[in-house]
């Protein structure tokens, strides 16, 4: 099956940084979501994004899906950003298929 | 804008017994997918169904079981629950490849 890598597995920031994650996968895919798990466990979509760039407040996201990676970028960090943050792909084989989530990058916001 | 409603919230059984969980996909959404969490893991997609038939099966055990029935909603199925169970269960549903989660049942066997 496809194989999601993402990095780094930790960070660890003051308030005010910027970010930026990365999301590595293995084949051609359908569909890539960027998401945010906060600490009550909720997955919140941030984007869907198989290709291309979108922003959305200070958040962006690029996919170049012929080297097939996605990076995730946050600007001026607050508090409220921290969490995990998943990349999740469906392969390009057709039907309903699942999502194969990464390991998450656990991003800890500091005040 | 209406979410994905998933039932309960919580759930606490005993070793052996038996879960329902339940979904209730966006309107007009066709297809619903199950994944388990364990603690400290990433979501593991179970199995998925589109206009009421099976899709793709994932990493579910054979103790587990679900459907789709006429009104869309969805329902897994879990028998002889095992310790290792205890996980958070997302549905997600979807109408083209974006895939929508609800806020999750949190499953506890004991």
């Amino acid at each position: 099956g496809i194989q999601v890598e993402q990095s780094p597995p930790d960070l660890i920031l003051q308030e005010g940084a910027n970010s930026t994650l990365r999301c590595n996968f293995s084949d051609s895919v359908n569909n890539l979501q960027w998401f945010h798990q906060n600490p009550w466990g909720q997955l919140i979509n941030l984007f869907y994004i198989p290709s291309g760039t979108k922003q959305n407040g200070r958040l962006s996201a690029t996919t170049v899906a012929t080297e097939r990676y996605s990076l995730l970028y946050i600007s001026s960090s607050q508090t409220t950003d921290s969490g995990v943050y998943f990349c999740a792909v469906e392969g390009s084989g057709g039907g309903a298929d699942g999502l194969t989530f990464g390991k998450g990058t656990h991003l800890i916001i500091q005040p | 804008a209406a979410g994905v409603i998933q039932s309960p919230r919580h759930l606490i059984k005993e070793k052996r017994e038996t879960a329902t969980l339940k979904c209730y996909p966006i309107p007009r959404h066709d297809t619903v997918y199950w994944y388990q969490q364990g603690p400290g893991q990433d979501p593991q997609f179970l199995i998925s169904f589109y206009e009421k038939m099976q899709s793709d099966k994932g990493s579910i055990p054979d103790r587990f079981s679900a459907q789709q029935f006429s009104d869309y909603h969805s329902e897994l199925n879990m028998s002889s629950l095992e310790l290792g169970d205890s996980a958070l269960y997302f549905c997600a549903s979807s109408l083209a490849a974006e895939q929508y989660f609800g806020p999750g049942t949190r499953l506890t066997v004991t």
